[in-house]
């Protein structure tokens, strides 16, 4: 079974502060992709990183950077967080086009 | 025009009874569809892909028309375990990226 884990469920922020959201899979996937979810906007592609150092901005990368440095782990940074940024965050890594997804972390920035 | 539209429901249906959704999409050139659930809260998950010759999985039957460019789920002897939103997914030609859907909501009551 493909294994996403994502490093917390429910994360609370104070606006400008840099946050950090970890994933983790452990099935040797080469692309992992970071969406946020928003009720009435559905699943929305922040980025995407289909080798370790490789990323490509998807729909809604302002505000956000990624980092991957090892194949398993691909990390989301908020440089400095804003109450906009508020939402589910969540992780996926895939297999050809399917994908597989972590957790979610519920993200409130006050 | 949105890239995947679906009817956001909800659908209230009966145990037993039958439902079905649609979905469709702007692009002509997508080649690999899928349905995923997700259950209030969680994550996505993958439910079953879409063949061109329609394919079935126990209750659960997909189909495509790729000449209206739409999908179908059809959904038989509903149980109250089925109540969940379903994710209508189409790939970005000449990517592995996804575009999701909004979801159609689905609620069975006894």
């Amino acid at each position: 079974d493909v294994k996403v884990t994502q490093s917390s469920r429910y994360l609370v922020k104070r606006t400008g502060e840099k946050v950090f959201l970890e994933c983790v899979q452990d099935m040797d996937h080469e692309n992992m992709f970071w969406y946020r979810q928003d009720p009435g906007l559905g699943l929305r592609l922040i980025y995407f990183s289909y080798d370790v150092k490789m990323k490509e901005k998807g729909d809604i990368p302002e505000g956000y950077s990624v980092s991957r440095e090892k194949k398993e782990r691909f990390s989301l940074i908020l440089e400095s967080a804003s109450t906009n940024q508020t939402s589910m965050y969540l992780c996926a890594s895939s297999f050809f086009y399917e994908q597989y997804f972590g957790p979610g972390t519920r993200l409130t920035v006050t | 025009r949105k890239e995947v539209e679906q009817d956001p429901g909800p659908f209230n249906v009966p145990e037993g009874a039958t439902v079905a959704f649609n979905c469709t999409y702007s692009n002509s050139a997508s080649q690999s569809f899928f349905w995923y659930r997700q259950d209030c809260r969680k994550e996505p998950k993958l439910l079953m892909s879409v063949y061109s010759s329609g394919n079935e999985d126990g209750r659960f039957t997909a189909q495509l028309n790729r000449a209206s460019q739409y999908i179908s789920l059809l959904i038989r002897d509903s149980k109250l375990s089925d109540s969940a939103t379903y994710l209508c997914v189409v790939n970005i030609p000449n990517t592995d990226k996804l575009i999701f859907g909004t979801g159609t909501r689905l609620q069975v009551f006894p």
